[in-house]
């Protein structure tokens, strides 16, 4: 069955800094991979995903993820933070780019200090 | 082109008692999941449902349960309602057909508090 792990459940970096929230899958074949925002009070907004070909793909808001099979992650990355960064992000699988169901990862929270 | 839309959006419920969730997908998408949202336990799937039929399953007690109409708008009902069943419960559409990218919409939720 597939999962997905976020180690880190709360982050906090300051506005300007970079950031790297991590996400490691298990899936025995090529996975199809996602990262969603949600912002307080609302759903989830997709960032980016990966299917196949490129391992670093561009999303939305300036965030980019780079797809690194040999360690089964896919890491999402922003060179600058923005305070309006401050969110939970979801790394989530699925077996079939959507045509199975998708798998969550438990959250990792974003605080943006000043 | 509006959005993924839940209803209600509160809701306060005591134990024993049932629920009805409905959500009502982005025009055109006929597949709609659900998912219970809790602190420390991520988003947890509960089922989908394309063509009236759920295609898929989480492991959740008999006492959730969904069903889609003709129309793709979906209801969960979840009966018999324990304290552990307060959580933010989230609606997903997309479509699952050519025009299929793999992204799910999202509604803002239904929040369950049961006391």
């Amino acid at each position: 069955a597939q999962s997905v792990t976020q180690p880190d459940i709360h982050i906090t970096v300051s506005e300007g800094a970079s950031l790297e929230l991590r996400c490691n899958y298990s899936y025995g074949a090529t996975p199809y991979l996602f990262w969603y925002v949600q912002s307080p009070g609302q759903g989830l907004q997709l960032l980016l995903k990966y299917f196949s070909g490129d391992t670093l793909v561009q999303g939305i808001k300036g965030f980019e993820a780079e797809f690194k099979r040999s360690q089964s992650s896919f890491n999402l990355r922003k060179p600058s933070v923005h305070w309006s960064d401050a969110a939970e992000y979801f790394c989530a699988v699925s077996a079939d780019g959507g045509y199975q169901k998708v798998t969550f990862g438990i959250g990792t929270k974003l605080q943006v200090i000043p | 082109k509006a959005g993924v839309t839940q209803t209600p959006r509160y809701l306060i419920k005591t134990r024993g008692q049932q629920v009805t969730l409905s959500c009502s997908p982005i025009s055109g998408h006929r597949s709609v999941s659900w998912y219970q949202q809790t602190p420390g336990q991520g988003l947890q799937f509960l089922f989908e449902y394309f063509s009236e039929t759920q295609r898929n399953k989480g492991n959740f007690p008999g006492r959730f349960s969904g069903r889609q109409f003709s129309n793709s708008r979906s209801e969960m009902n979840v009966s018999t309602l324990e304290l552990g069943d307060s959580a933010l419960y989230l609606c997903a559409s997309s479509f699952l057909d050519s025009r299929n990218t793999g992204e799910l919409f999202f509604g803002e939720g239904s929040r369950l508090t049961v006391l």
